[in-house]
C-alpha cells in the first residue's frame, strides 16, 4: 500500500485565489511527522510546512496552512492568495517512528508522487 | 544563507563511466541524506549518515553506488559503470538530530547517462 497518496496529478488556480492540495497517509505509528515541500522547475526541494502527529493546532506558515485530520489520515495543504510564483510541483512527505521508544526509521522521509500546481494570471 | 549545496548541478556521461557528486550540508547538521528522484516521481531514500557513520542503505543502492562522509561534513556519492537507468536527479539533504527536525534539501544534481 502507498504510504503517501496525492490523488491530484495537476491542479489549476486563478491568481489570488486559495487552493487545497490533497494528501492522505498510511501509518501504524502513533508518532510521526508530515511535511510539504515545493519543487520549482529548478529542482530544489523547498520546505514549506510541518505537522507533528501530536500537534493539536493545525500548522501555519504565512500563506501556507496544513489541514490536519488525524482520524481521516489526511494532511492537506492550503495555499491562500495564490501567486504566479507558486506554480510548481508540491510533494507531501511523512516521517514515521518519531517516538524515541519505537525504534522506527525516524530519519527517513517517504514522499508522494506530487501535484503540479499551475497558477493562472 | 548557506543552505545545502550540491555539485555538479548537471552531469552528462557515457554509459559505463564513473561519476561522483558532492554535497555540502548546512553547517553543524549532523545528519545527511541522499535521495534519488526520477521523472514523475517523488524522491526515494538512498542512504543516510549520522556524522561520518553510514547507518542505512536502501535496496535501491546497488553495489555500483558508494557514498562517503569522511569527516562528518561534506559527502560524496559515486556511481561506477553508469547505466541508462541511473539517469535521475540525486538530491542531498541535511538536518539536526532530533525527531521533528526539518530536513533541508539542496538543488539536486541531474545525471543523464547516454
Amino acid at each position: 500500500a502507498q504510504k503517501i497518496t496525492q490523488t491530484q496529478p495537476g491542479m489549476f488556480v486563478q491568481e489570488k485565489e486559495a487552493v487545497t492540495l490533497d494528501c492522505t497517509y498510511d501509518t501504524s505509528d502513533q508518532s510521526y511527522g508530515l511535511f510539504w515541500y515545493k519543487q520549482p522547475s529548478s529542482g530544489e526541494m523547498i520546505f514549506l510546512i510541518y505537522q507533528g502527529s501530536y500537534d493539536e493546532q493545525n500548522a501555519t506558515e504565512g500563506r501556507y496552512s496544513l489541514n490536519f485530520q488525524k482520524a481521516r489520515k489526511s494532511a492537506n495543504l492550503v495555499i491562500s492568495a495564490s501567486q504566479l510564483g507558486d506554480s510548481a510541483m508540491y510533494f507531501c512527505a511523512m516521517r514515521e517512528g518519531l517516538g524515541y521508544l519505537t525504534g522506527g526509521s525516524n530519519y527517513k522521509l517517504t514522499f508522494g508522487k506530487g501535484t503540479l500546481l499551475t497558477v493562472n494570471p | 544563507d548557506t543552505g545545502v549545496s550540491q555539485d555538479p548541478r548537471h552531469k552528462i556521461t557515457k554509459r559505463g563511466q564513473n561519476v561522483t557528486f558532492r554535497c555540502d550540508p548546512i553547517s553543524e547538521h549532523n545528519r545527511l541524506y541522499w535521495y534519488r528522484q526520477t521523472l514523475g516521481q517523488g524522491p526515494e531514500f538512498l542512504t543516510y549518515f549520522q556524522n561520518e557513520a553510514q547507518l542505512e542503505k536502501s535496496r535501491l543502492l546497488s553495489d555500483r553506488f558508494s557514498a562517503e562522509r569522511p569527516k562528518g561534513s561534506f559527502s560524496t556519492l559515486e556511481i561506477q559503470r553508469t547505466e541508462q537507468g541511473d539517469s535521475a536527479m540525486y538530491l542531498c539533504a541535511s538536518s539536526f538530530w532530533g525527531a521533528g527536525n526539518t530536513i533541508y534539501f539542496g538543488e539536486g544534481s541531474w545525471l543523464t547517462v547516454v
